[in-house]
């Protein structure tokens, strides 16, 4: 099954902008992925679909500051223009048949 | 709207039995597959089953598998998750969560929490 790496922790200032990564295991390297966001004591909350074409799908209602990009394994959520309500933690998810995978997710810390 | 209302957990010893519930809403439920999502306090997500739409097929996480049945009830558009075996590892927050069509996850529910400890 596929395995997401994710940096475990990152951060920007405020009104700055981050780029997040999730990597794929090199047999899924053109996996579509999803990428969620869960602020601190809530539930996740889901943000975007992303494929390995780099085109994306954002979520109704999720600020056009949130974006996403793909380079070969590499999946990428670049956040501009941050705000303090982005600090939170990040996690992409990926499946295979039946199976579904996360990442370990990234904190992003804005200061 | 769509809503998924999770219900069932709780306090329970080592070696016991759980059933958790989750019920949907805002959609037709029978049309999208479902999964169950964990996550320990403080940690990361873990996935622990998934069900398709018509409830034939199956599938669960390695550290799970034998313990915990997932099933769902297209009429009373439920989801269940049967734990048994609990053990203190299975300690977590249960969220309850939709799948599109060869898509991510893409409605979370709020979470209920298991505890397991004598």
């Amino acid at each position: 099954q596929p395995v997401l790496t994710q940096s475990p922790s990152a951060s920007a200032s405020l009104g700055s902008s981050v780029k997040l990564t999730c990597t794929l295991s090199s047999r899924y390297y053109n996996h579509i992925i999803g990428w969620h966001q869960q602020q601190p004591g809530k539930a996740p909350r889901y943000l975007m679909k992303l494929e390995g074409s780099g085109r994306y799908d954002r979520v109704s209602g999720v600020p056009d500051r949130f974006s996403g990009s793909s380079s070969g394994a590499d999946r990428y959520l670049t956040i501009s223009n941050l705000q303090f309500e982005d600090e939170a933690h990040y996690y992409c998810e990926t499946w295979d048949s039946g199976t579904r995978v996360f990442g370990g997710g990234t904190e992003l810390t804005v200061l | 709207e769509v809503q998924l209302l999770e219900s069932g957990g709780g306090l329970i010893q080592p070696g016991g039995s759980l059933r958790l519930s989750c019920t949907a809403s805002g959609y037709l439920f029978r049309t999208l597959a479902m999964s169950w999502v964990r996550q320990v306090p403080g940690k990361g997500l873990e996935w622990v089953s998934g069900i398709s739409l018509s409830g034939r097929e199956t599938d669960y996480a390695d550290s799970v598998k034998g313990r915990f049945t997932i099933s769902r009830d297209n009429f009373k558009n439920t989801l269940y998750l049967q734990m048994n075996s609990l053990r203190g590892e299975d300690t977590a927050i249960y969220y309850c969560a939709r799948v599109g069509i060869a898509a991510p996850i893409d409605y979370w529910g709020q979470g209920t929490l298991v505890t397991v400890s004598s």
